[in-house]
This record gives structure tokens, sequence and C-alpha cells, in this order.
């Protein structure tokens, strides 16, 4: 079955700190993935996605990830982090099949940035 | 653009109630999926309508159920409500299969 893994459920670093959140997926077929970030009390914003090609990409706010097939991973990385990143951060893999496009998501990491 | 919008933002409801949430797709989308996310936990895909229809539906009970009306609007409905229930439930949108963009939530909360 299709399933997503975020290993930290916490993460805090230092304003300007460098910043790598971790995901690993478990899925069939080429998969479709993204990152969203959820403020309190709000919805997501999807930050990026790797559908195919590249396997590094680039998202707003200065995030990328890269795609590394032999690992199952999709890790998030930002080299400089401001305090305005403090937030809930999901990773998720889109399930394509019979024609829909339902994410499936993991338990999140919530950054705290110190200053 | 408006985004996806939701109504209400919170919600207070009593056990064995009865709630329905609404959602109005971004402007050109026509799939509306919903999803339920628990106090400290992911999202959890409901079920995802399209052309008015239910395509697909996770692993939730017929307790909750929905639709779809012809511009695209959508209704979550949740009938005998539990204290379990009590979660953000989220509403995206898309074109087809396509990116989802997600709504800002309504907040229940059973007592």
């Amino acid at each position: 079955a299709q399933s997503v893994t975020q290993p930290d459920i916490h993460i805090t670093v230092s304003e300007g700190a460098s910043l790598e959140l971790r995901c690993n997926y478990s899925y069939g077929a080429t998969p479709y993935l993204f990152w969203y970030v959820q403020s309190p009390g709000q919805g997501l914003q999807l930050l990026l996605k790797y559908f195919s090609g590249d396997t590094l990409v680039q998202g707003i706010k200065g995030f990328e990830a890269e795609f590394k097939r032999s690992q199952s991973s999709f890790n998030l990385r930002k080299p400089s982090v401001h305090w305005s990143d403090a937030a809930e951060y999901f990773c998720a893999v889109g399930d394509y099949g019979g024609a829909t496009n339902k994410l499936i998501f993991g338990t999140g990491t919530l950054l705290a940035v110190q200053p | 653009d408006a985004g996806v919008t939701q109504s209400p933002t919170h919600l207070i409801k009593t056990r064995g109630q009865q709630v329905t949430l609404r959602c109005s797709p971004k402007s050109g989308h026509d799939t509306v999926s919903w999803y339920q996310q628990a106090l400290g936990q992911g999202p959890q895909f409901i079920f995802q309508y399209y052309e008015e229809e239910e395509r697909q539906r996770g692993n939730f009970p017929d307790r909750f159920s929905g639709h779809q009306f012809p511009n695209y609007s959508s209704e979550l409905n949740v009938n005998a409500l539990l204290l379990g229930d009590s979660a953000l439930y989220l509403c995206a949108s898309s074109l087809a299969a396509e990116e989802a963009f997600f709504g800002q939530g309504t907040r229940l909360t059973v007592v």
C-alpha cells in the first residue's frame, strides 16, 4: 500500500541555519511527490512538486527537494532558515490510480526556529 | 481569483447531530476532494467528486457523505457526530489530475 513516512516529528533550528526535512515514500509506480506547508490553524500551501524530469526541484520561499528513487526519498531543504518558516511541513505522494488524484500524507514535521 | 473557499471557518456541534460543510473550488477547477485532519496528524482522504459523482472514497464510514453541484461547488455532510469527528476538514480542488489547491479548512469541534 502507498504510504509516506516523515521520521522527524519535531525539529528546531536556529535562524540562518540550513534545514533538511526527511520524507520516505512507498509507492509501486513512479511517484508524484509534494511538499506542503501549514501555518497554525491554516490550510495547506504547496511548496513544490515532483512529477518527472530533473530530480532536484525548486519551490517557493527558497525551498528545494531532491527525489532519490534508490532511497525512496524526497527530502526538503533550505540553505538558510527564516523565523517565518516556523510551521508544520507535510510530504505527500499522489495516488493517481483509478482516475483520481488523491494525496497520501505523512504525519508532518513541526519546525521551530530559534532566534 | 479567490482560490478555494470553505465555510464556515469554525463550528461547534453536539454528539449525535448532523453537520454540513461547504466548499467553493478555485475558478476553472472541476474536481473537489475532502480531507480530515485530526490534531497532530496529516490529512486523510475522505472522498473525491468529479462531474457530480463520487469518484473514490477513503476509509471513512457511511456517516460521511458528500455532494457536488453543477457549478462544481461541494458539500460534506457528517451524520450522527462522534467526539472523534472533531478535526480540521480541508477541501482541495484541481483541474482533472493536476495539482490540488487547498482551502483554509473548517474546524469542527464535537462536544
